[in-house]
């Protein structure tokens, strides 16, 4: 079936610096991404999402960006913070087909040195 | 205002048993997924259910089912329990069906171990 997956699963990075982290999907239908964080021993929470009729989106020190042409999406950190330090999830909703569902990938390990 | 809850947090059973894992939306939404994590991966779609009816079903053997309530709580059944189902769920709510595309607000997730 249709995938979404990173392409690297640990990223280390001083803090102050900007964090990139990237996702490839497979879907070419797929039009709607979501970016989520996930601490150790909590669930899953929202950052930020973008839809495929847009190319950027800004958060509060976040920007997600969207590249349909080779199917790629990335979360952009600003100035990291020791607290950002979680598991990254890109999620894609795959509603174009049975289930409704958000499909996941297998996360990036964000760790950040004080 | 309170976010998604679930219960129990932390659960042990053993292989062949059955277990019921239960999940309140935010107030107002009216859609609850299940998803089931396995340690070290990204979760994995279970089950959607918007306004009492299921809408979509992942790739999961018949002992997984579900139901949502009047109020919109869900429950998560899981029957013959084998090791391989020890996990995370995670319950999702979001405020209308995901066909539009909805974004999914996460619990903390109950904590399975089956021994």
């Amino acid at each position: 079936g249709e995938s979404v997956g990173l392409h690297l699963p640990t990223l280390s990075v001083q803090e102050g610096d900007n964090s990139i982290i990237n996702c490839a999907y497979s879907n070419s239908a797929s039009d709607y991404f979501i970016w989520y964080k996930q601490e150790s021993g909590k669930g899953p929470q929202f950052i930020i999402d973008i839809r495929s009729n847009m190319d950027k989106r800004q958060g509060q020190r976040v920007t997600v960006l969207l590249n349909k042409t080779v199917k790629h999406l990335s979360l952009q950190i600003a100035a990291t913070q020791p607290g950002d330090s979680a598991v990254y999830f890109c999620a894609e909703n795959g509603a174009h087909y049975a289930g409704n569902m958000l499909t996941f990938g297998g996360g990036t390990r964000l760790m950040v040195k004080p | 205002d309170a976010g998604v809850t679930q219960s129990p947090t932390h659960l042990i059973k053993t292989r062949g048993q059955q277990v019921t894992l239960r999940c309140s939306p935010i107030s107002g939404h009216k859609s609850v997924s299940w998803y089931q994590q396995v340690l070290g991966q990204g979760p994995q779609f279970i089950f959607q259910y918007y306004e009492k009816e299921e809408r979509g079903r992942g790739n999961f053997p018949d002992r997984f089912s579900a139901r949502q309530f009047p109020n919109y709580s869900s429950e998560l059944n899981v029957n013959a329990l084998l090791l391989g189902d020890s996990a995370l769920y995670l319950c999702a709510s979001s405020f209308q069906d995901l066909a539009g595309g909805e974004t999914q607000y996460f619990g903390p997730g109950t904590r399975l171990l089956v021994l």
